[in-house]
């Protein structure tokens, strides 16, 4: 098991709702990105964070936004959520940006309705 | 109609038996290989990783291939256990960038 903790495990909303999901990094570790899996599907970037900032992003709308805070624990936020949204949300913790070895925590499922 | 997305390949063997699972990468300038397994309900877990400098590396139980004339990647799993019995992917990334693009997976199924 990796030092990565997630939360909620599971989450249930509405299309136009908006949620956040929480991810505690590994000990040591300060950068940490997120990534959305659709059902049968590998991992997808979504954004990294390191020293609180945005650290690149991929091909995902304005509406996913996230936060890194002082002890590098981080949110992703979803609004507007849709039905495409459902999906497992995982978040990985590495030290610093250019470590390609990254520890993964166990995801949010989130399903919107 | 079903979606394509939804079926994983999949790979049956026997326990004892050797496993190979295969991989295809996109990207031409990816530089750094890793496998990871996923359980269900559970995050992808690190198996094994390789640079394109090398062809193979040796893990315990595991190896992982690389191709680079034909952008291939596979893992080959000795004395495959129920154990074993996860999501393989692959992913790719260019050295000294933490963004790693994945490949679809493929299902192990190892039967007793």
């Amino acid at each position: 098991e990796t030092g990565v903790t997630q939360s909620p495990t599971h989450l249930i909303k509405t299309r136009g709702q908006q949620v956040t999901l929480r991810c505690s990094s590994q000990s040591g570790h300060n950068t940490v990105s997120w990534y959305q899996q659709a059902l049968g599907q590998g991992p997808q970037f979504i954004f990294q964070y390191y020293r609180e900032e945005e650290n690149g992003r991929g091909n995902f709308p304005p509406r996913f936004s996230g936060l890194q805070f002082p002890n590098y624990s981080s949110e992703l936020n979803v609004n507007a959520l849709e039905l495409d949204d459902s999906a497992l949300y995982l978040c990985a913790s590495s030290w610093g940006t250019a470590n390609e070895k990254l520890f993964f925590g166990s995801g949010t499922q989130l399903s919107v309705l | 109609g079903e979606s394509v997305g939804l079926h994983l390949p999949t790979l049956s063997v026997q326990e004892g038996d050797n496993s190979i699972i295969n991989c295809a990468y996109s990207n031409s300038a990816s530089d750094y290989f890793i496998w990871y397994k996923q359980e269900s309900g559970k995050g992808p877990q690190f198996i094994i990783d390789i640079r394109s400098n090398m062809d193979k590396r040796q893990g315990q139980r595991v190896t992982v291939l690389l191709n680079k004339t034909v952008k291939h990647l596979s893992l080959q799993i000795a004395a495959t256990q129920p154990g074993d019995s996860a999501v393989y992917f692959c992913a790719e990334a260019l050295s000294g960038y933490s963004t790693l693009t994945f490949g679809k997976g493929t299902m192990l199924l190892v039967s007793p």
